[in-house]
C-alpha cells in the first residue's frame, strides 16, 4: 500500500516552455502534498505543500508563478514550471501525506528527470 | 526548529565490513525519524523507520538503527556491506504527524571490492 506515482519519470523540453508534472496516490486518500527538488548531489528542498481543494504554500524563495501547484483532488497533485530554463532543471520528487494522527510519514513518489535545453 | 545533522559526508568501506552512518537531530517535540537510501538516478526508498515503540528499529536489507534519546542520535549499521549498498542515504526528521519533514544533508556510501 501507500504507492505514489509520478509522470512522466523524464522529460526533455526547451527553454520558454512549460511543462507539467502529475503526482498521484495510487491506494490511498493524501489530504497533503508536498513537492521536492533536488539538484545534483544535494539533499531535498522543499518546495510547496498543498492541501486539496486549496492554495498551495510556497517555501520562501520558491516563485509561485513559475512553479504552479494545482491540487484538484485527494489523489492528483500537479507541479507545472512555466517558461522554464536551463536553470530549473532538476530532479522533482512529490510525496503525500495520510491525515491523521496515526500516520506520520510522507509517501515518495519516484521522482521526474526535468531537462531544459 | 528541528533539524539533522548527518556528520559524514562521504563514507568509504570495504565490502563485507560493518557501515556506520551517522545521524543527529535536534527536535523540540517526540519525533519520528527515518532513513531513506537513493541509488543514482532513483527515487528515495524506505530503510526503516521509528515511531515511538522500540529503540531498535530492524530495516530492509539488513540495515537497523537505534534511536538514543539522551544522544539525540539515529546512527544507521549493518553488519557487513555490499556492493549494492553504494548510494546516497538520507536521514529525516518527521513531527506534525509528517506534515513537516526535514531531511539531512546526505552521505554518500562507497563499497570497495
Amino acid at each position: 500500500g501507500a504507492v505514489v506515482s509520478q509522470h512522466p519519470s523524464w522529460v526533455i523540453c526547451k527553454s520558454g516552455t512549460s511543462v507539467k508534472i502529475e503526482c498521484r496516490s495510487l491506494d490511498f486518500q493524501a489530504t497533503t502534498m508536498f513537492w521536492y527538488r533536488q539538484f545534483p548531489k544535494q539533499s531535498l528542498m522543499l518546495m510547496a505543500t498543498s492541501n486539496e481543494g486549496s492554495k498551495a504554500t510556497y517555501e520562501q524563495g520558491v516563485e509561485k508563478d513559475k512553479f504552479l501547484i494545482n491540487h484538484a483532488s485527494l489523489t492528483l497533485s500537479t507541479l507545472t514550471v512555466t517558461s522554464a530554463h536551463p536553470e530549473d532543471s532538476s530532479f522533482y520528487i512529490c510525496s503525500a501525506r495520510v491525515g491523521g494522527s496515526a500516520y506520520n510519514e510522507q509517501f515518495f513518489g519516484p521522482g521526474t528527470r526535468l531537462t531544459v535545453l | 526548529a528541528q533539524s539533522v545533522t548527518q556528520l559524514d559526508s562521504h563514507v568509504s568501506v570495504s565490502e563485507g565490513t560493518p557501515v556506520l552512518l551517522r545521524c543527529n537531530y535536534s527536535s523540540s517535540y517526540s519525533p519520528s525519524l527515518f532513513w531513506y537510501v537513493q541509488h543514482p538516478n532513483k527515487g528515495l526508498q524506505l530503510l526503516l523507520k521509528y515511531t515511538s515503540a522500540a529503540t531498535l528499529v530492524k530495516g530492509i536489507n539488513g540495515f537497523e538503527a537505534e534511536f538514543k534519546k539522551s544522544e539525540t542520535s539515529f546512527h544507521l549499521t549493518k553488519p557487513s556491506a555490499h556492493m549494492s549498498d553504494a548510494a546516497e542515504y538520507f536521514c529525516v526528521v518527521s513531527y506534525n504527524y509528517g506534515q513537516n519533514f526535514v531531511f539531512g544533508p546526505g552521505t554518500r556510501l562507497s563499497v570497495l571490492p
